[in-house]
């Protein structure tokens, strides 16, 4: 399959930690990334590999993955947080892109 | 600093086409790989299209092979996406992102694609 499935929304208290995950076949072969994305602006790279993140990131994001499950933890999610968040990887073929359904992050 | 600016978008007939560009700065583009990523209103991302650093290696998404065509100029510091046979579906923003293995680690603000009669 080269389909990515996130949960649609979660909700974290401010200040508290939340994990999203993305599950897909392909996961067991590639390494996924991680994308957020907030109302109007073009996505932001915030987690990729095995768990890197990019300069200006703050180190609350942290990635994992195992087996077919990718996930990215906000540890004391913050207001700015807020946002929709995105995983991508690689179909199973290794030649296309794929990202998953992407999840609505609410910081309460 | 790294620029990925996107143009060509517009409004397009059904069954018309349209040349999308991304004018990149701040980086060999020579050395990059590239994508194109798109937005339909209100949805999720899209992978789209896929070119190495030299053009050798290309690869489309299955819902647009055949009709899309990706490309660039090295020389010109540009990337290119041809749309032809647009359909309603094809109604997006689409983001030009720079490629380093599994990370598109830069992204462009994108141009409007509006494929309507």
């Amino acid at each position: 399959s080269s389909e990515l499935t996130q949960d649609p929304a979660v909700s974290v208290a401010l200040g508290q930690t939340v994990r999203i995950t993305c599950q897909g076949d392909s996961l067991r072969s590639y390494y996924a990334s991680w994308y957020q994305q907030k109302p109007g602006q073009a996505p932001v790279l915030v987690i990729y590999g095995k768990n890197n993140r990019p300069s200006g990131i703050p180190d609350r994001f942290s990635g994992s993955s195992s087996g077919n499950t990718a996930s990215l933890t906000i540890t004391g999610a913050q207001a700015e947080d807020e946002a929709d968040y995105y995983c991508n990887s690689r179909d199973s073929s290794g030649n296309h892109g794929v990202f998953g359904t992407g999840t609505k992050v609410t910081v309460l | 600093e790294v620029q990925l600016v996107e143009s060509g978008g517009g409004l397009v007939q059904p069954g018309g086409s349209l040349r999308l560009s991304c004018a990149a700065s701040g980086f060999t583009f020579s050395s990059y790989e590239m994508n194109w990523v798109r937005q339909a209103p209100g949805k999720g991302l899209e992978w789209v299209s896929y070119i190495s650093s030299s053009g050798s290696t290309i690869y489309y998404a299955d819902s647009v092979k055949g009709r899309f065509t990706i490309s660039r100029d090295n020389a010109k510091n540009s990337l290119y996406l041809q749309m032809n046979s647009l359909r309603a579906e094809d109604t997006a923003v689409y983001y030009c992102a720079r490629a380093q293995g599994i990370k598109l680690g830069y992204w462009g603000q994108g141009t409007l694609v509006t494929v309507s009669s």
